[in-house]
């Protein structure tokens, strides 16, 4: 299996804040990474495919980048509707996994 | 407009079979590229991916759970069923199905169902 990590577990910011959250795969995973929010009573929304492509719909304060084994999900200027649980995904071998999750909250 | 809906018992007791049903609309499970995965989330705990089915009714199943996972479709009913056996209290999540998507250079979970919260009890 391709196990993904993210750092930070958690972090805190305010609003107007870069955030940047990292994924790293443990092997290649090229560029199928995926990036998701996560609210509670809601159903994930994809954010970012193909670790840099902006999923219809998606702000564009939302970012993402790398390849390879290491990943970035950036928020330009976080919102208060930013804060959520975020998961990076490989879609590389045979079945996907997520990270842990990184939960941002309000400082 | 996609959309998808989980629908399925709330409640199981240990050791038994979990089926679920994934009722979709808006694309066809017929069109290349496109498939249905079964996700579930234990209460404070990360996405688990367990089993996807593609338009060419290929399959694949979480390696831990491979054993006790089956997927079917029925393109004609727009359906997904997943039945999960053995079922254990550890097993007590947040189901989710969602659709898939494949490009040459990644596949995702474009669309989401709402999710089904299933408890695994006596």
């Amino acid at each position: 299996d391709i196990q993904m990590t993210q750092s930070p577990s958690s972090l805190s910011a305010s609003v107007a804040d870069r955030v940047t959250i990292t994924c790293r795969a443990s092997q290649n995973i090229n560029t199928y990474l995926n990036w998701y929010q996560c609210k509670p009573g809601n159903a994930p929304k994809l954010l970012i495919y193909g670790a840099s492509n902006l999923h219809i719909g998606v702000p564009s304060r939302f970012g993402g980048s790398g390849s390879g084994t290491d990943f970035t999900l950036t928020i330009s200027s976080l919102q208060p509707e930013d804060f959520a649980t975020y998961y990076c995904q490989q879609t590389y071998n045979t079945l996907w996994t997520f990270g842990q999750g990184t939960k941002v909250e309000i400082k | 407009q996609i959309t998808l809906k989980e629908s399925g018992p709330t409640l199981v007791k240990p050791t038994q079979t979990l089926t679920l049903t994934c009722t979709f609309s808006g694309f066809s499970l017929s069109t290349s590229g496109v498939g249905v995965g079964w996700i579930r989330q234990p209460p404070g705990k990360a996405l688990e991916c367990l089993a996807l089915i593609s338009w060419n009714d290929d399959k694949r199943f979480s390696p831990s759970l491979k054993s006790r996972l089956t997927i079917t479709k029925d393109t004609s009913k727009n359906q997904v069923v997943l039945t999960m056996t053995s079922m254990d209290p550890m097993d007590t999540a947040t189901y989710y199905c969602a659709r898939f998507d494949t490009l040459p250079t990644t596949s995702y979970f474009d669309y989401w169902g709402q999710g089904t919260l299933v408890t695994v009890s006596s």
